[in-house]
């Protein structure tokens, strides 16, 4: 496939236990966005990596969320010690370079998170 | 602080129909401005997106949106809608094109009548 992938697709986890989201950009995309979608609500920006370059954190709520990635390959999105709202559908995109009004971004299918 | 607005949580319409999505926006300046399409068990779809220029912008599957500087809205419109249209609807803004954060509306879910 030539599109965003997330794996898993479904996650269910109980209060207080860590887990990690994964997403496969576009093969040469380097440029890399995570958002969080909750219930009834639009996205979320959480983090952002474009390249080499230090990435935007802005967006990660807390410090229990952390994100990486290496190079311009895959990036793994930890979320430490759940909380129950941290329950959402968190979506990765890539786009070809950084920016997104000049790129358009690809997204993948999103990872469905609950937390009981 | 910059904000989108969709004031239509859902919305239903007879297939066959014309459909107008709201959206306001609140930014100092002109914003770049986009519409998603998120339908059921796919990802996010880049509709269409305003830079500059001409104010009716064309996208994909019939849609089209109108900047409107005056009342700080992007409607989307689609002249007959069909029942693969049924999904939900983001409109969303990023302040300048290389902004790495694009700000999503709660979205508008529309419904299609057989």
């Amino acid at each position: 496939g030539a599109g965003v992938s997330q794996s898993p697709s479904n996650k269910v986890t109980e209060k207080g236990k860590d887990v990690e989201l994964r997403c496969d950009p576009i093969s040469g995309h380097t440029a890399l966005y995570w958002y969080r979608q909750r219930l009834g609500q639009g996205l979320e920006f959480l983090i952002y990596f474009q390249g080499n370059s230090a990435p935007d954190k802005s967006g990660l709520p807390s410090d229990r969320f952390s994100a990486e990635r290496t190079g311009e390959s895959v990036s793994t999105l930890t979320i430490q010690r759940t909380q129950q709202e941290d329950s959402a559908v968190y979506l990765c995109a890539s786009s070809f370079r950084g920016g997104v009004a000049r790129e358009t971004q690809y997204f993948g299918p999103g990872t469905r998170l609950l937390v009981l | 602080a910059q904000s989108v607005t969709q004031p239509d949580i859902h919305i239903t319409v007879s297939e066959g129909a014309s459909l107008e999505l709201r959206c306001n926006y609140s930014y100092g300046a002109t914003p770049y401005l986009f519409w998603y399409v998120q339908s059921p068990g796919q990802g996010l779809q880049l509709l269409l997106k305003y830079f500059s220029g001409d104010t009716l912008v064309q996208g994909i599957k019939g849609f089209e949106a109108e900047f409107k500087r005056s009342q700080s809205s992007f409607n989307l419109r689609k002249p007959s809608v069909h029942w693969s249209d049924a999904a939900e609807y983001f409109c969303a803004v990023a302040p300048y094109s290389s902004a790495s954060k694009i700000i999503f509306g709660s979205g508008t879910r529309l419904s299609i009548r057989p």
